[in-house]
Order: C-alpha cells, then sequence, then structure tokens
C-alpha cells in the first residue's frame, strides 16, 4: 500500500497563476485533510472532508478551493495564487474523524513569487 | 478558541540526558491530545495518544488537566529520537479537526 500520495512534490507559480494539489489514499478512509505547514506556525487546518460528499472549512480557507472527487481522493485548488500561500502542504486521512490516527503524505512546497 | 502552544521552537540535549518537551493546550472541555513526530526525510506520523496511556520509542506523555499540559518524557535520549515534534489538540466541538501546536526540533548530540 502506497498510504497517501501527494502531486507534485515540488511547483513554483507566479502570482495569479493557478493549480490543483492532488491527494490520493488507498487506505478506504472516510475522513481527508488539507494542511499548511508554515515556520513557526506549525500545521494548521485549510479544509477537511468527514466523508465522501461533503467538505468543510478548517482554519485558513481563504484562497482555497476543495474537491472529495470520491473516496480516495481530495484536491485543493489556488485559483489565483499570492506569495502568502508559499507553503508546504499536507495531505492526510484517517478511518473516520473521530480522534483516531491521521495519516499524511509526503507534502508538496509550493512557492509563489 | 482552542490553542495548542510548545513554547520551545528548538531543543538540543546530550545522548543519555532525559528530555522533556512541552506542550501546554488552551481549551474549557475534555481534550483529546496526541503527539506526532517527522524524523528527517519521514512523513508526519503519530508518536501516541493521551487515551492510550501507553509508551512508544521510550517516550510517555501524560495529561495534566490542573496545567492543562501534555509534556512528552523520556528518561534517556538517543540520537534516533532528533526530530521535530509537534503536539496536537482534538476538541469534542471540532470533531474532525485536529489543532497543532507550533512544534519542537529536537536535536540529540553525541
Amino acid at each position: 500500500n502506497a498510504g497517501v500520495t501527494q502531486t507534485p512534490k515540488f511547483q513554483v507559480l507566479k502570482t495569479g497563476q493557478s493549480m490543483t494539489l492532488q491527494c490520493a489514499q488507498d487506505m478506504n478512509h472516510n475522513s481527508m485533510y488539507w494542511y499548511r505547514q508554515d515556520p513557526g506556525m506549525g500545521l494548521r487546518l485549510i479544509y477537511y472532508s468527514a466523508s465522501e460528499g461533503t467538505t468543510d472549512k478548517g482554519e485558513v480557507p481563504n484562497g482555497y478551493n476543495v474537491s472529495r472527487l470520491n473516496k480516495r481522493e481530495f484536491s485543493l485548488r489556488l485559483e489565483s495564487a499570492a506569495p502568502s500561500q508559499t507553503s508546504v502542504y499536507f495531505c492526510a486521512s484517517s478511518k473516520t474523524g473521530s480522534g483516531e490516527e491521521q495519516y499524511f503524505g509526503p507534502g508538496t512546497r509550493l512557492t509563489v513569487t | 478558541a482552542q490553542r495548542v502552544t510548545q513554547p520551545e521552537k528548538l531543543l538540543s540535549v546530550f545522548k543519555g540526558a532525559p528530555v522533556e518537551l512541552k506542550c501546554n493546550y488552551s481549551y474549557s472541555g475534555s481534550p483529546e491530545l496526541f503527539w506526532y513526530v517527522q524524523y528527517s526525510r519521514q512523513r508526519l506520523q503519530l508518536l501516541l495518544r493521551h487515551i492510550s496511556r501507553e509508551s512508544i520509542k521510550g517516550f510517555t506523555a501524560d495529561l495534566n488537566k490542573g496545567e492543562t499540559s501534555f509534556h512528552l518524557k523520556k528518561p534517556f535520549a538517543q540520537e534516533e529520537d532528533s526530530a521535530m515534534y509537534y503536539c496536537a489538540l482534538r476538541t469534542i466541538q471540532g470533531a474532525q479537526k485536529l489543532v497543532f501546536g507550533q512544534g519542537t526540533r529536537l536535536t540529540i548530540n553525541p
């Protein structure tokens, strides 16, 4: 099992460009999450999906949209990238949302110039 | 609002010495606390959770509701313990959400 996979690993965007970060899990988990990691700020939740067909905002949703394409896949879209969105993005999944372990992907390092 | 504070960004100790990574939280209800760890070139992974009350890789953490703390301890540090450690809080209201602290980078010197 690959666990949680993310593409791409690295990306450089110019201000105003758009892109979609892809995430997939093969563990048959119901819940999926997108976090961003910034120095000195830890991980902050952007959006999450408790189950297929549902999505909800986390702590820092502005400037992002998500799609839970099916049970396996949860994508994060930046419609108009800004330098403040330069960060490392992590996708995670868990069996349910009820305090169980979250399994993380390897991360995507995004730079917006 | 729920918050997790890890006061030390960096912590350096010698091999064989005791290590304690501090975590304090703010939440008025009954929290669930976790420690996650990220070793170099590896993914973030769960180290332990307070409800399990278990020791993983020699680490333990006790939830102190009076002091609202969940410090991570190990009596004898090993070089392979060098990593980034995150304390995280799950609240009943935010059942789907974890609130992470800022993280502590632990370095074990030989």
